[in-house]
């Protein structure tokens, strides 16, 4: 059963780098159909895509972030990486890594991807 | 269209059935899928796609999708099923990912 574990500082500082690493557990990150996401979450509101590496390398990354953002990979350790840089107090969320997986739906011939498993979270606080 | 739109807020008497919609132009093209969030938790896929729900996921939750909306009806709500539902899918132009602002549903 594959698992999600997000690590990192609790607290940034303005104008720093966010850094946070997801490591995938139960299952190879380079396994073929599968998007490695990060989503966050600002206090008490909704969800917001960040971005993601697939499971070849290519990123795909949410327009607002561009510039500051950048989704790594490193497939020895199954882990995955964000960092945001430039950070503000508007980046304090909750920082959800995610699987996102394909899946074929023979009824319209059409191919998705949803997300089916997700990190439990962790807390950024971006204060001096 | 780079927006999913969902409704803040929505509420149903025990035992009867609710649907959440979430609009965007992008829906003409993509399905959705829907994710129920508890308080404090990650949320949870519970539907899919034109017709999928996950193992585990009670038959009471289906979706559907009619033009720029898409629904997930609930049929028979529990008390366990308030939460803050997600709609997600694609923008229009498939290379980003969309969230709507999520749907809070109270269960009377």
């Amino acid at each position: 059963q594959v698992q999600l574990q997000e690590s990192g500082p609790g607290r940034v500082k303005p104008s720093q780098t966010l850094s946070l690493t997801c490591t995938v557990s139960g299952g190879s990150i380079t396994s073929g159909g599968y998007y490695w996401s990060w989503i966050r979450q600002h206090p008490g509101k909704g969800l917001e895509w960040i971005g993601y590496i697939s499971y070849s390398g290519s990123t795909s990354y949410n327009p607002s972030l561009t510039g500051r953002l950048t989704i790594s990979v490193d497939p020895p350790k199954n882990q995955f990486s964000l960092e945001l840089s430039s950070v503000t107090a508007a980046d304090t969320a909750v920082y959800y890594c995610a699987r996102e997986a394909d899946y074929y739906d023979r009824s319209d011939y059409y191919w998705g991807r949803a997300f089916d498993i997700w990190g439990q979270g962790t807390m950024v606080t971006v204060s001096s | 269209s780079s927006e999913l739109t969902q409704d803040p807020a929505v509420s149903v008497a025990l035992g009867q059935t609710v649907r959440i919609t979430c609009q965007g132009d992008s829906l003409r093209s993509y399905h959705a899928n829907w994710y129920q969030q508890k308080p404090g938790q990650a949320p949870v896929v519970v539907f899919y796609g034109k017709n999928n729900r996950p193992s585990g996921i009670p038959d009471r939750f289906s979706g559907s999708r009619s033009g720029n909306t898409a629904s997930l009806t609930i049929t028979g709500a529990q008390a366990e099923d308030e939460a803050d539902y997600y709609c997600n899918s694609r923008d229009s132009s498939g290379n980003h990912l969309l969230f709507g602002g999520g749907t809070k549903l109270t269960v009377l």
